[in-house]
């Protein structure tokens, strides 16, 4: 069974600070891998993907995530946090050998002061 | 507009009811999804289907049923069943095969008296 674990329950940090947010999952095989961000009030949004090639990816609004296969991780970044980010982001993992199954970790709830 | 629309997006059911929450999607989507949101525990499965007529249990899926009757619609039945059915629901949907993302609806807040 594929499963995510995302560290940081909670984070609170100033703007302009830099943001990194953990992500571990287990899988033996190949994945595809995912953050997702809910901003209040608002549904689930797509930040970024991993599918294969590069394991540094960028998505929207200066989020980049970074794929280490021997460290089953897929953590988080942002150099310079706004307020505008305050949200809680989700990690997420299909194993490509388990059918559609889309996993999620139990998110990280992030708070951004001004 | 292409989507994924869950109605409604309130509900309110007395205790002992089963209650269906509904998820249409015009996406040509292949597999869709189900999950619930508690504060703190993001967000598990409980059932997904891949293909019409097809469905798997996921992490959580006592208490509840599904249909896939047709390509576009998902409806989640939580039953009488479910000991602690108040939750936001959402459900999602994927192209199917090969890489590919899974795109949300807007969640239906459930809140059983």
């Amino acid at each position: 069974a594929q499963s995510v674990s995302q560290h940081n329950h909670h984070v609170i940090l100033s703007e302009a600070a830099s943001l990194e947010l953990g992500c571990n999952y287990s899988y033996g095989g190949t994945v595809n891998l995912f953050w997702y961000v809910q901003y209040p009030g608002q549904h689930l949004q797509l930040l970024l993907k991993y599918f294969s090639g590069d394991p540094l990816v960028k998505g929207i609004k200066g989020f980049e995530a970074e794929f280490i296969k021997s460290k089953f991780s897929f953590n988080l970044r942002k150099p310079s946090v706004q307020w505008s980010d305050t949200a809680e982001y989700f990690c997420a993992v299909r194993g490509k050998n388990a059918g559609n199954m889309l996993t999620f970790g139990g998110g990280t709830r992030l708070m951004v002061k001004p | 507009d292409g989507g994924i629309t869950q109605s409604p997006k309130y509900l309110f059911r007395k205790e002992g009811q089963n209650v269906t929450l509904s998820c249409e999607q015009n996406l040509n989507h292949d597999a869709m999804y189900w999950y619930r949101q508690d504060p703190g525990q993001g967000l598990r499965l409980i059932y997904y289907s891949q293909i019409v007529n097809d469905f798997q249990k996921g992490d959580i899926a006592e208490g509840y049923s599904v249909s896939r009757e047709k390509k576009e619609s998902f409806p989640l039945t939580v039953t009488s069943a479910q000991k602690n059915p108040t939750a936001f629901y959402l459900c999602a949907s994927s192209v199917g095969q090969g890489n590919t993302e899974a795109f949300f609806g807007q969640g239906t807040r459930l809140t059983v008296v």
